[in-house]
C-alpha cells in the first residue's frame, strides 16, 4: 500500500519570497509521483508530474519538483510566489497497476502576504 | 474544449435516502474516476470507469456504487446516506486512464446529508 505525508499543512509566505511544500511517499513498488492545486470552489489542477527520467520536473506556473528516491521525497519549489499562488496544494502517488488510482496527502495550504 | 462537467453542483439530502450524482467527461475521454474529499479523510479514491467497467476500486462500503455509459459518461449512486458521507465528490476524466495520462477534475457536487 502507499501513503503520502505532506509534513505542513499550513504555509505563510510573503509575495515574491521562494517556497517549498514538503511531500514524503511510501510505497513497495515504483510510483508516479504528481502535485496538484486546488483553488477555492474548483476541483484540482495538475500542476506537474514525474513519471520517470529526469529528477527535476518543471510544471506550469513557474513551479518545479524534485523527485528523491533514496529520501522517498517529491518536494515543490517556486522561486517567487505571487498573490494568485494562494490555494491548497495536494501531492499524489500511484502505480502501474493502478495508473489512475491516485493517494493524496492532506494537503499544505499555502497562504500568500502582501 | 469543454472541461469535466458535473451535476448538480449542490445537493442537500436526509439520512437515509440514496443519491446519484452525474459526471461528463471531456470529450474523446474514456476513463472517468471519482474521489472523496473530507476536511477529516482528504482526498479518497473511489473507483474508475473504463469502457463500462469498473478497472479499480477504493476502500469504501458496498453503500457507494457507480456506472459509466456508452458514451463515457458517468454516475455514482450512495444509498442509505450517513452524515458521514457529507463531502465533496469530484470526478476526473483521462483519454485512456494509463501511465502518464493526466486526470482532469471536474469542480465538485458538494453533499450535504442532514
Amino acid at each position: 500500500a502507499q501513503s503520502v505525508t505532506q509534513l505542513d499543512s499550513q504555509v505563510p509566505v510573503f509575495e515574491e519570497a521562494p517556497v517549498e511544500l514538503r511531500c514524503n511517499y511510501s510505497s513497495s513498488v515504483s510510483v508516479y509521483l504528481f502535485w496538484y492545486v486546488q483553488y477555492p470552489n474548483q476541483g484540482l489542477q495538475l500542476l506537474l508530474k514525474y513519471l520517470s527520467g529526469s529528477t527535476l520536473v518543471k510544471g506550469i506556473n513557474g513551479f518545479e519538483a524534485e523527485f528523491n528516491k533514496s529520501q522517498t521525497s517529491f518536494h515543490l519549489r517556486k522561486p517567487s510566489v505571487h498573490i494568485s499562488d494562494t490555494a491548497e496544494y495536494f501531492c499524489a502517488v500511484s502505480d502501474f497497476q493502478g495508473a489512475q488510482k491516485l493517494v493524496f496527502g492532506q494537503g499544505t495550504r499555502l497562504t500568500i502576504n502582501p | 474544449k469543454a472541461g469535466v462537467t458535473q451535476t448538480p453542483r449542490y445537493l442537500i439530502k436526509t439520512r437515509g435516502q440514496q443519491v446519484t450524482l452525474s459526471c461528463s467527461p471531456i470529450s474523446g475521454h474514456r476513463s472517468v474516476s471519482w474521489y472523496q474529499q473530507t476536511p477529516g479523510q482528504g482526498l479518497q479514491f473511489l473507483f474508475e470507469y473504463f469502457s463500462e467497467t469498473q478497472r479499480n476500486k477504493g476502500n469504501f462500503p458496498g453503500r457507494f456504487s457507480g456506472r459509466q455509459f456508452s458514451n463515457s459518461r458517468s454516475e455514482m449512486n450512495v444509498s442509505t446516506l450517513e452524515l458521514g458521507d457529507s463531502a465533496l465528490y469530484l470526478c476526473a476524466s483521462s483519454l485512456l486512464g494509463g501511465v502518464g495520462d493526466e486526470q482532469y477534475f471536474g469542480p465538485g457536487t458538494r453533499l450535504t446529508v442532514t
